[in-house]
Formats: structure tokens, C-alpha cells, sequence
């Protein structure tokens, strides 16, 4: 059975602070994808991470990816109140069957 | 703007009775799927389907739960009977493999059951 792990599962941060999420998995599967959910919200697509190095930046965040530590982590520059949410790691089965599982989430206060 | 719809958004319904709920995927996406969210489980696929025809419905209660596609532009999801333990937020997800792994979430129904 696919696990995927996140931690922290709860952070608390000051604005203009820097941290970092962590997503485990445990399969040998090469794509993983990271969402967001505000309260009461759909999930928002932020990285999908489809090789071993993959790297990708979208303004504050910056995802990456390790698939022989299979990890991927989420890291966070200079936090702002706009990005408290839920983020979710989530992991595919690979090939042609790309079905998701997903982490916990973490759920993000960025505070004044 | 493409984006995947969902209705109802809000179900209010009595345990026993049938729920039927409905999504229609972006234009041109031959992929959808059905995931279940609740605080105790998270976020779980239900079931998932390309070019209509189902993939796995493994992580769907079989005895009560049903899914379709009827045609390209709809997939439904029908819960009968409905019970308390079915209450969560139920998201469609649609996309075009295999051009993109990305998957493009709708707004979700809230399901309560009584």
C-alpha cells in the first residue's frame, strides 16, 4: 500500500520567515504533485514534480523533488499572510495509472 | 475560463435516501475522477475514469456506491442508501492524459447526512 507522509502537519510561522515542508513516500513512483486548499475551498494545483532533480519556483514556494530519498519537500521564502492554507503532497501509482494519494496536509498560519 | 463544475454544491439529506451527484469535467479532458474528503480520512479516490470507460473503483464502497459516465461531458456519482457515515466533501477531478498528469479539481459537493 502506498503511504505518503507529511510533516510538519501543523506550522505556525512569522511573515518574512522562511520554512520548509516535507512529503515521504513510500514507492519507487517518479511524480509527485503538490496542492493547496483554502478553507471551504476546492484544491489549487501548485507543482507537479516529474523527474528525479525536478525543481520548480512560483513565486514564495519552491518545490523539489527526490526520488531515490523519495522525498520532496516545499519550501517557503519570506512568508506572507496570503499563503496561510492546507498544502497536500500527493503521489501517483506511475505508469498510465496515475491515480493520487494523498498526504494529511499541512496546515499553514503565516502570521503578522 | 475552463473548469470543472460540480452540482449540487450542498446536500442536506435524511439517512437511506439516494444522492446522486454530478460533475462535468473540462472540455476535452478524457480522464475524471472522484475523491472523498473527510477530517478522519483525508483525501481518498473514490474512482476514476478514461475515455468514459471505468479504471479502479477500489477505494469505492461497492454495496452502495455506484459511478458513471454517461457520456463525455457527465460522470455521476450515486450513493443508495445514504448513510451518516457518507458525509463529506465529494471533489471531481478531470484531465487530458497523456498530455498532462495534472489534475484540475472542481468546487466539490458537501454531502450531510441525518
Amino acid at each position: 500500500e502506498l503511504k505518503v507522509e507529511q510533516n510538519p502537519l501543523f506550522l505556525s510561522m512569522q511573515e518574512g520567515k522562511n520554512y520548509t515542508i516535507y512529503c515521504n513516500y513510500s514507492t519507487t513512483s517518479d511524480r509527485l504533485y503538490w496542492y493547496r486548499q483554502d478553507p471551504g475551498k476546492s484544491l489549487e494545483s501548485l507543482f507537479v514534480l516529474l523527474s528525479n532533480g525536478a525543481v520548480k519556483q512560483e513565486g514564495r514556494l519552491m518545490a523539489s523533488l527526490d526520488t531515490k530519498a523519495r522525498l520532496s519537500t516545499l519550501h517557503i521564502t519570506a512568508a506572507v499572510h496570503d499563503l496561510s492554507a492546507t498544502y497536500f503532497c500527493a503521489v501517483d501509482s506511475g505508469g498510465s495509472n496515475y491515480k493520487l494519494t494523498f498526504g494529511k496536509g499541512t496546515l499553514l498560519t503565516v502570521n503578522p | 475560463d475552463a473548469r470543472v463544475t460540480q452540482t449540487p454544491r450542498h446536500k442536506v439529506t435524511e439517512m437511506g435516501q439516494e444522492v446522486t451527484m454530478r460533475c462535468q469535467p473540462i472540455l476535452g479532458h478524457n480522464t475524471v475522477f472522484w475523491y472523498r474528503q473527510t477530517m478522519m480520512q483525508g483525501l481518498e479516490l473514490l474512482a476514476y475514469f478514461r475515455n468514459r470507460a471505468p479504471l479502479d473503483d477500489s477505494g469505492m464502497p461497492k454495496d452502495r456506491f455506484s459511478a458513471e459516465m454517461p457520456d463525455a461531458t457527465l460522470a455521476t456519482l450515486k450513493i443508495q442508501p445514504s448513510e451518516p457515515r457518507d458525509s463529506a466533501v465529494y471533489f471531481c477531478a478531470s484531465s487530458f492524459f497523456p498530455s498532462s498528469y495534472e489534475q484540475y479539481f472542481g468546487p466539490g459537493t458537501r454531502l450531510t447526512v441525518t
